[in-house]
This record gives C-alpha cells, sequence and structure tokens, in this order.
C-alpha cells in the first residue's frame, strides 16, 4: 500500500494562492491520488482526485508529474475558511478501503 | 435528506454502558465504514461492508460490534468500552469501484467514555 509524506502545517494569508505538495514514491500503478479536507469534528470532505497530469475543478487543482511520485493540490485566492487539515491519499480506486490516512497538513490562512 | 447522517453527534458514556452509533446515507453507495479518529492520530479504519457484507475487520476489540442491515445503514454497537475508546467516529461512504468521487464522510459521533 503507497504510503504518502506531506508537510506537517503551513500559513498562508487570504487571496493568495497555496500549493500543498506530497509525495508518493512507491505509487502503483493502478493507483489514483485523492485529497480530502478536514474541519475540526468533522469528516473529511472530498476535494479532487486524478491520476497523471492536471485535474481542475470549482475548488482546486491538482498537478501530477510524469512520474507520478509526488502531486500538488492547489488551492487558489484562499479565505479565512480554507484553514484545515488535508489529506493526501494514494490508492486503487477499486479498493477504497485500502488507503491509508497519515497526519495530512494543516493549513493555517491568516487575515 | 441527502448525504451520509450520523447520530448521535456527541455520546457521553459510562464503562459499563451499551449504545449504539447510527450511520445513513442516501447516496446509493454499495460500500460503507466506521472509522475511528483520535486525537493528534490519522483515521483508523475499522470496518468495511461492501453490499452488507463485512469484508474488513482491522483487529478492532470485540466490545465494538458493527451491523449494515441493508446498503443505506450502517451501526456501531458498543458494549463495556474503555476511556481509551474515546474519539470521533466517522461514518462513509461509496460506490465500490467507481472513479472520481472517493468517500463521503458523515459528521461523526463524539464519543467519550467516562
Amino acid at each position: 500500500l503507497a504510503k504518502t509524506t506531506q508537510p506537517i502545517s503551513m500559513d498562508s494569508y487570504e487571496g493568495q494562492e497555496v500549493n500543498i505538495t506530497c509525495s508518493h514514491n512507491n505509487i502503483a500503478t493502478n493507483d489514483y491520488i485523492t485529497w480530502y479536507q478536514q474541519f475540526p469534528s468533522q469528516g473529511p470532505r472530498f476535494i479532487i482526485q486524478g491520476y497523471k497530469t492536471k485535474v481542475t475543478n470549482e475548488v482546486a487543482s491538482l498537478f501530477i508529474p510524469a512520474d507520478r511520485k509526488s502531486s500538488t493540490l492547489s488551492l487558489p485566492r484562499v479565505s479565512l475558511s480554507d484553514t484545515a487539515v488535508y489529506y493526501c491519499l494514494v490508492g486503487d480506486v477499486d479498493s477504497n478501503y485500502q488507503l491509508i490516512w497519515g497526519a495530512g497538513t494543516k493549513l493555517i490562512i491568516k487575515p | 435528506e441527502t448525504g451520509v447522517t450520523q447520530t448521535p453527534r456527541h455520546l457521553v458514556m459510562g464503562m459499563t454502558n451499551k449504545k449504539s452509533l447510527k450511520c445513513e446515507q442516501h447516496l446509493g453507495h454499495n460500500a460503507m465504514y466506521w472509522y475511528k479518529q483520535s486525537a493528534k492520530k490519522p483515521l483508523e479504519l475499522m470496518f468495511v461492508y461492501n453490499f452488507k457484507e463485512q469484508t474488513e475487520n482491522n483487529s478492532v476489540p470485540s466490545r465494538f460490534s458493527p451491523e449494515c442491515p441493508n446498503s443505506s445503514h450502517l451501526f456501531l454497537h458498543l458494549h463495556t468500552l474503555q476511556p481509551e475508546d474515546s474519539a470521533l467516529y466517522l461514518c462513509a461512504s461509496s460506490h465500490t469501484g467507481a472513479e472520481g468521487d472517493g468517500y463521503t464522510f458523515g459528521s461523526g459521533t463524539r464519543l467519550t467514555v467516562v
């Protein structure tokens, strides 16, 4: 099972673009990369998922280089409400329950 | 009502009590999960149900007993818990084998064992 490495914490300011990078050196061919957001005392919320290159939705973008050993979650123009813990997970979408959750990145947005 | 709903939101129980946590999903998903999230620890997978059948039990103590009567409902029965079982218990669901949607989590039950 592929494990991920993320920074423990990051700070930024309102209106800035925030990039959180995740390392997953032993990603397998069938693995997808998924990012979740979690606010205190709530369940994680799905943000974005990708396999290669770039994926964009209304919330974020996900950049994946050709070797897929890392990925970067990009949050455009963050606000105070984006303060949360962000998790990067790698796993086979056909076996969701085998995803391993790490400690995540605690993102703090300042005014 | 849509999404994943968990009840109760908060629960305080003594070590000799028996209680149950309830989870309900209205998403038409085929898989449901129980997770435990302790303070400053990663999410720990406890149980997985796929099409109502339990497919995973991650060495969870027998004082936790899951039940999945149908693909929309999941219960976690609790008895003779220990103080270290105090945590946020999260229920999630997903389309088994589907791409792009991941898990949908409920808001969790904050359990305190006294």
